[in-house]
């Protein structure tokens, strides 16, 4: 069956060091794979996309990579902030109705 | 336009009684989305419009699930007879392609 598999245990870090969050799927040829940040009792808000045939995609202190081969990618945020504390979620879109499929996030703590 | 909106943010209602959220999606996407969301746990996919039409069911959708887009604009999601199992945060996303963009939710609880 198809699974998205994300840590479940929370990451904490130290302010200033890189976070690194993994995502791994199985049974899936997405040609998209997303992140989203959610912080509590909101809505999910897009981040990132990046295309089956792109290995990285860089958005400011975010980078990602996708690695079709080993069916992963790999999120990681920069100079980590306190307030880059959240939840962060690995999307994958596949098909053609750009259905997107959400793995059951990870959740980051930056202490300051 | 300032994104997608959602009402209620809550709703608690008794079990039994039906109940009907509303989404109005950023005007010039033509995917709207609604995913049902409980805690711990990612978004899970309900149902997809394309412009009016209603192109996939997810099958955890039972037949007390409804949905609608008339003319192609704001979407409702109607769940008749709730059942305590369906409380959870339900989400609406609309798309024109690339990334999501969600609403805040409303939050249903049944007692």
């Amino acid at each position: 069956s198809q699974k998205i598999e994300q840590n479940s245990e929370a990451l904490n870090i130290q302010e200033g060091k890189t976070a690194t969050l993994t995502c791994n799927y199985t049974n899936y040829s997405p040609a998209y794979l997303q992140w989203y940040r959610q912080d509590p009792g909101r809505g999910p808000v897009f981040l990132l996309l990046i295309r089956e045939n792109e290995k990285e995609k860089r958005k400011e202190r975010l980078k990602v990579t996708f690695d079709t081969t080993l069916k992963q990618s790999l999120f990681h945020i920069t100079a980590s902030q306190p307030a880059d504390s959240a939840t962060y979620l690995c999307a994958l879109l596949s098909g053609g109705y750009q259905k997107v499929t959400f793995g059951t996030g990870t959740k980051l703590q930056v202490i300051p | 336009d300032t994104g997608v909106s959602q009402n209620p943010r809550h709703k608690i209602t008794k079990r039994g009684q039906n109940v009907t959220f509303r989404c109005d999606p950023i005007s010039e996407h033509n995917r709207l989305y609604w995913y049902r969301q409980t805690l711990g746990q990612g978004p899970e996919f309900l149902t997809y419009f394309q412009n009016e039409a209603q192109l996939e069911k997810s099958r955890l959708l039972s037949d007390r699930f409804s949905a609608e887009r008339p003319k192609g604009s704001f979407s409702t999601l109607e769940i008749q007879r709730t059942e305590q199992g369906d409380s959870a945060m339900y989400l609406c996303a609309s798309s024109g392609g690339g990334g999501y963009t969600f609403g805040s939710g409303t939050r249903l609880t049944v007692v």
